[in-house]
């Protein structure tokens, strides 16, 4: 089935290292989105990418990095620069932004926790 | 920049009842509508896209409607059911294709 695989679903982390988050997505989509999801405060855009390796950041993207090496992937890594990186990752993705009327599709999340 | 506002926050009927959800913006220049249903710990769920152009859109019980000279969006359920109950979420976009989101109106279906 067509659709955006996230992983791991629960990730722990102690403090000071750095968590990679997998998205990979079949839906052939060109663009790809990272989102961290907090109690309250709705849905926070972290990084965006609209083609393979090229990528922009979003309004909280200090602390996180992101790779678009191939088009199906688009990986995120919470590093240790990140203060309060305890949140639920949400990946997305959309057709041809060209069109600027794809539907978004999400997937599964991933609850990332420090300790 | 778009400001995306949904209210209200949380809102409890019972079984049967029909409801309106309510969802304005800021910016009146989009080119699309969302509205998504987040279940506790889950991703969203695209239930219903409403182009630019269009008016409303309809899924079986669910009706969205679209009014972009007064910046507002209405997503109504006819005849809830338990399983309805959820976070709605609608979100927007603008030229930029990057998506604005609410912050969601919880809905608990009282059997």
């Amino acid at each position: 089935d067509g659709g955006i695989t996230q992983s791991p679903k629960y990730l722990f982390r102690k403090e000071g290292q750095n968590v990679t988050l997998s998205c990979e997505q079949n839906l052939n989509h060109d663009a790809m989105y990272w989102y961290r999801q907090d109690p309250g405060q709705g849905l926070r855009l972290i990084y965006y990418s609209q083609i393979v390796n090229d990528f922009q950041k979003g309004d909280i993207a200090e602390g996180y990095s992101v790779s678009r090496e191939k088009k199906e992937s688009f990986p995120l890594t919470v590093t240790s620069a990140q203060k309060n990186p305890t949140a639920f990752y949400l990946c997305a993705s959309s057709i041809d932004v060209r069109q600027r009327t794809g539907e978004l599709f999400f997937g599964e999340g991933s609850r990332l926790t420090v300790l | 920049k778009q400001e995306v506002t949904q209210i209200p926050a949380a809102l409890s009927v019972p079984e049967g009842e029909n409801l309106v959800l309510n969802c304005s913006f800021t910016d009146s220049a989009i080119y699309n509508l969302q509205w998504f249903r987040q279940d506790p710990g889950k991703g969203l769920t695209s239930l219903l896209l409403i182009q630019s152009s269009q008016r409303e859109q309809t899924s079986g019980r669910l009706n969205a409607s679209l009014d972009k000279s007064s910046g507002r969006s209405t997503l109504y359920i006819a005849a809830s059911q338990p399983g309805d109950s959820a976070t709605y979420l609608c979100a927007v976009t603008n030229t930029g294709n990057q998506f604005y989101f609410g912050t969601g109106t919880s809905l608990t279906v009282i059997p």
